[in-house]
């Protein structure tokens, strides 16, 4: 079976500050994709980024960035320069073997101003 | 830029009756999905669609629930008779061969409460 934990529910960040936010996952699949999705109040779900499991390198994004531990299953979220518009919940998600996505509970990230 | 609409957005209705939530993907793409996310839960997969058929559901997605792409263009999620525990966020989502299969651009869902 395929699963995401997060296990953080709530993270706090001061504005300008960097976070990070903790993924792990488990699959038997060689070949597979994750991602960090954002949802903001309004409920919608925006993609943050995304990380090809057979690329070393990991992915950024402007402000955000990913650190991919493979061999540990591991798949963080960094936010640098936080900003108020970054306060949501980020779900992080792992490409399913049939191309559905399985999910972690979530972690809601408030930020300070 | 394209984006992956829902409607409606939000959807009230009686236990018991049928509803239609109704998506339009973004134009290109091939693959469809509906996940629904119960309030403060985790957003659940309930079925993916690929060339006019399912291509997999999950255990969620039993004999109550249909999708049907039925002129090319929407993608529809059909409840056919509706319980209180159906009352949650539903999202569709599509992707296309070109970025990938697997990553799945999501509509603003549609909220149905079921009363």
């Amino acid at each position: 079976a395929q699963t995401v934990t997060q296990s953080q529910p709530e993270m706090s960040v001061q504005e300008a500050e960097t976070v990070t936010l903790s993924c792990t996952y488990d699959t038997s699949e060689s070949d597979y994709y994750l991602f960090w999705y954002k949802q903001p109040p309004s409920r919608q779900m925006i993609l943050v980024i995304r990380q090809e499991a057979y690329k070393q390198q990991n992915a950024t994004e402007n402000r955000f960035s990913v650190n991919f531990q493979k061999a540990a299953k591991s798949f963080s979220l960094k936010i640098s320069d936080s900003q108020l518009g970054d306060a949501a919940m980020y779900f992080c998600a792992l490409g399913g073997s049939q191309g559905n996505l399985i999910f972690g509970k979530g972690t809601k990230l408030s930020v300070k101003p | 830029e394209p984006e992956v609409t829902q409607t409606p957005s939000h959807q009230v209705t009686q236990m018991g009756q049928e509803v239609i939530l109704r998506c339009v993907p973004i134009s290109n793409h091939l693959y469809f999905y509906w996940y629904r996310q119960i309030l403060g839960q985790k957003v659940e997969f309930l079925v993916s669609f690929y060339n006019n058929e399912i291509s997999e559901k999950s255990e969620i997605f039993d004999d109550q629930f249909s999708v049907e792409r039925p002129d090319g263009s929407n993608f529809t999620l059909k409840i056919r008779s509706t319980k209180l525990e159906d009352s949650a966020m539903y999202f569709c989502a599509s992707s296309g061969r070109d970025l990938g299969a697997y990553e799945q651009y999501f509509g603003p869902g549609t909220r149905l409460t079921v009363t």
